[in-house]
């Protein structure tokens, strides 16, 4: 079945970097694409952004332009979600989550991972 | 963008009773393709969402028949027919339709 697989926690300081992975198996990932959402603690769900099957392209949210890098690695059927300059209002669950391209629908979620900004 | 607008933001139903949630969009959600991507989620205390409904009203893979969803243009409404212990979480409702893809607030299910 599908499945995805997601990096552990990470505690970060403030204005460091964190990347996150998201390793598929189960289906044809080179045909969906891959979105990322998080989830701030108590919070609701916040779109981030995706990057299509090739890898080409992404479309990230505007409030995330320039602090968030998508990429994949089609060889090894992983994605990556890598944030930037954090901040304490970073701290949240990441959750990668496919999408057939024009479903207008998303599952499964991963795990999640939890990242925390912290001095 | 699109803002998605949920209601109630909790609701405390008796086990074997029935439940229903809105969710109202800012704009129409009807896609240049005729779809309507209006999706609802269900998170368990502790997990990951997970899909119930997607294009208003199609039960996704292994979702309980008591779920239904319906609705057109920018109003929506999700259903259970009798709550189950199980169902206790909320649920949002997710637009598909135009980046950036937005959800509701969230309906807390409880039992009570």
């Amino acid at each position: 079945q599908v499945q995805l697989v997601q990096s552990g926690a990470e505690v970060k300081k403030p204005g460091a970097s964190v990347k996150v992975s998201c390793t598929a198996s189960g289906y044809t990932f080179n045909s969906h694409y891959m979105h990322w959402m998080r989830q701030a603690p108590g919070q609701g769900l916040e779109w981030m952004g995706l990057i299509n099957p090739t890898g080409t392209s992404t479309n990230y949210a505007q409030r995330f332009h320039g602090r968030v890098t998508m990429t994949r690695d089609t060889s090894t059927s992983t994605v990556y979600m890598e944030l930037s300059s954090l901040r304490s209002e970073d701290t949240a669950i990441y959750y990668c989550v496919p999408e057939e391209p024009g479903a207008g629908w998303v599952d499964p979620w991963g795990q999640g991972t939890l990242v925390t900004v912290s001095s | 963008d699109i803002v998605m607008t949920q209601t109630p933001l909790s609701s405390p139903v008796t086990l074997g009773q029935p439940a229903s949630m809105s969710c109202r969009s800012s704009q129409s959600l009807v896609h240049s393709s005729g779809n309507t991507h209006l999706s609802w989620l269900q998170q368990r205390p502790g997990q990951p969402p997970r899909l119930l409904i997607y294009k208003i009203s199609n039960r996704f893979s292994g979702v309980p028949d008591r779920f239904s969803g319906s609705g057109a243009g920018t109003d929506f409404t999700l259903k259970i027919s009798r709550v189950e212990a199980e169902d206790v979480g909320v649920y949002y409702c997710m637009q598909a339709t135009q980046f950036p893809y937005t959800f509701g607030q969230g309906t807390k299910l409880e039992i009570k």
